[in-house]
């Protein structure tokens, strides 16, 4: 079975400081990657998803970026951060199969 | 746009008690899945429902996909403090976008 690492588990960030959340996967080969970011008493809204090592696809417009520079590697990154990018960011992988998603522990991200 | 709409949104009852939540759309979908997510972490999958009609258990839990494969309910027998948490349904549309409800918060007082 696959295991999804995230770090870090927490994060606090001064408004317009940089940011880099890391997503490592074992246990499988050529996952389809996704991140998502969670509000409180919303949803699962998908920013980022890739197919393969340095394939990128991005599902809202933001100031926020991702970068898959390995199989198993997914990053997402800000040059500036804002307050509204606070939120719990999760990282998914499937096993290339496009249907069911599984999901790292999360990075809850506090920007002051 | 397509819509998923979980409810209730919250639920609060006692150990024993049973109880069923839902999950319903404007579209018809390929797949369904169940997760139920804790405080703090990210969500761990129950089921995946894929054909109209199907009945799937897990223990204590019955998870029903409609025939039209446009809704989906999850029925829990005997609730117990451990189911507490976030169930979130999400559908699958066969592309890469993958579509969340917000989810029912439950909480199970022992």
């Amino acid at each position: 079975s696959q295991t999804i690492h995230q770090w870090p588990a927490t994060l606090v960030q001064p408004v317009g400081s940089p940011l880099s959340l890391e997503c490592t996967v074992e246990g499988t080969s050529n996952p389809n990657l996704y991140w998502y970011r969670q509000a409180a008493g919303r949803g699962l809204q998908l920013l980022f998803y890739s197919v393969g090592i340095g394939q990128i696809s991005s599902e809202v417009p933001q100031n926020l970026s991702a970068s898959r520079p390995q199989d198993r590697q997914f990053i997402l990154s800000s040059k500036k951060l804002l307050l509204s990018d606070s939120g719990f960011y999760l990282c998914a992988s499937d096993r290339g199969t496009r249907e069911t998603q599984y999901f790292g522990p999360g990075t809850r991200l506090l920007v002051l | 746009t397509q819509l998923l709409e979980q409810s209730p949104q919250f639920l609060s009852i006692q150990e024993g008690e049973n109880l069923t939540v839902y999950c319903n759309s404007s579209s018809v979908f390929s797949s369904l899945q169940w997760y139920r997510q804790e405080p703090g972490e990210g969500p761990v999958l129950l089921v995946t429902v894929v054909t109209g009609g199907e009945v799937k258990k897990l223990k204590r839990l019955t998870f029903q996909f409609g025939d039209a494969r446009k809704d989906s309910s999850l029925h829990i027998t005997a609730a117990q403090p451990g189911d507490t948490g976030l169930y979130l349904c999400a559908l699958h549309t066969g592309g890469f976008k993958t579509i969340f409800g917000a989810g029912t918060r439950l909480f199970v007082k022992a």
